[in-house]
């Protein structure tokens, strides 16, 4: 039922391990986005997939790679985990975001990663 | 570049006070502005924007209004319930894509 969804809530893993979060989202949108919150509670793009083309990519470490196998799913993966990925972070999505027209964003309830 | 900045918290208030969060933002061109709310355990939900200069956008008692010519768009709520606790995030949207910035978040507590 819930619009958009992030898996895993919270992950605590090592440093230098790999992990994945998942995001689906059944909203019919076009466009889906990851967010990082830092422990200051900065939220900043890191990226952006319409119709999983990638739109938005902004400077994100290359350990960070993204995975949209269609549009209802935007995955992130990250490799070689670094303390300073803790963060949480939060799946999105909206209709019309791969065009200037406005459109309002679906956040997900974010995914809590701990890396010790 | 483009920028939000909003007052820190936590703002703690008593029911039925006075709410203003501040928020100001540093932009090339016409951004549209939003106010985004995240309410314990759940993610964020749009709570109102402002396309251009001089709108104001209200939703839920609350209310914004969009100043050129201060930058600002401080969120506003003339008597506050225990269920508004949340945070509360003030972003901008300038250029396409919907690539939204935003701000550091304030929480709002507010008790009986």
């Amino acid at each position: 039922d819930t619009a958009v969804s992030q898996t895993p809530k919270y992950l605590v893993t090592q440093m230098g391990n790999d992990k994945s979060i998942k995001c689906e989202q059944n909203l019919g949108h076009d466009t889906m986005y990851w967010y990082k919150q830092d422990s200051k509670k900065f939220l900043k793009i890191m990226f952006s997939y319409n119709n999983k083309e990638l739109i938005i990519n902004e400077t994100v470490p290359n350990r960070f790679s993204p995975k949209s196998p269609d549009k209802a799913h935007l995955n992130l993966h990250i490799n070689s985990l670094e303390l300073g990925d803790s963060a949480v972070y939060f799946c999105a999505s909206s209709p019309l975001g791969g065009t200037p027209v406005l459109g309002e964003l679906f956040f997900g309830e974010g995914s809590r990663l701990t890396v010790l | 570049g483009n920028s939000v900045t909003q007052m820190e918290g936590p703002v703690t208030l008593s029911e039925e006070a006075f709410l203003t969060i501040n928020c100001t933002y540093t932009a090339t061109g016409y951004p549209s502005l939003f106010w985004y709310v995240q309410y314990p355990g759940e993610g964020l939900q749009l709570l109102l924007k402002a396309t251009k200069a001089d709108d104001k956008g209200s939703n839920k008692g609350f209310e914004a209004t969009y100043r050129k010519e201060t930058t600002s768009f401080h969120l506003e709520k003339g008597s506050v319930q225990v269920s508004d606790s949340a945070v509360y995030f003030c972003a901008l949207k300038a250029g396409g894509y919907n690539k939204l910035i935003f701000g550091a978040g304030t929480r709002l507590a507010v008790h009986p």
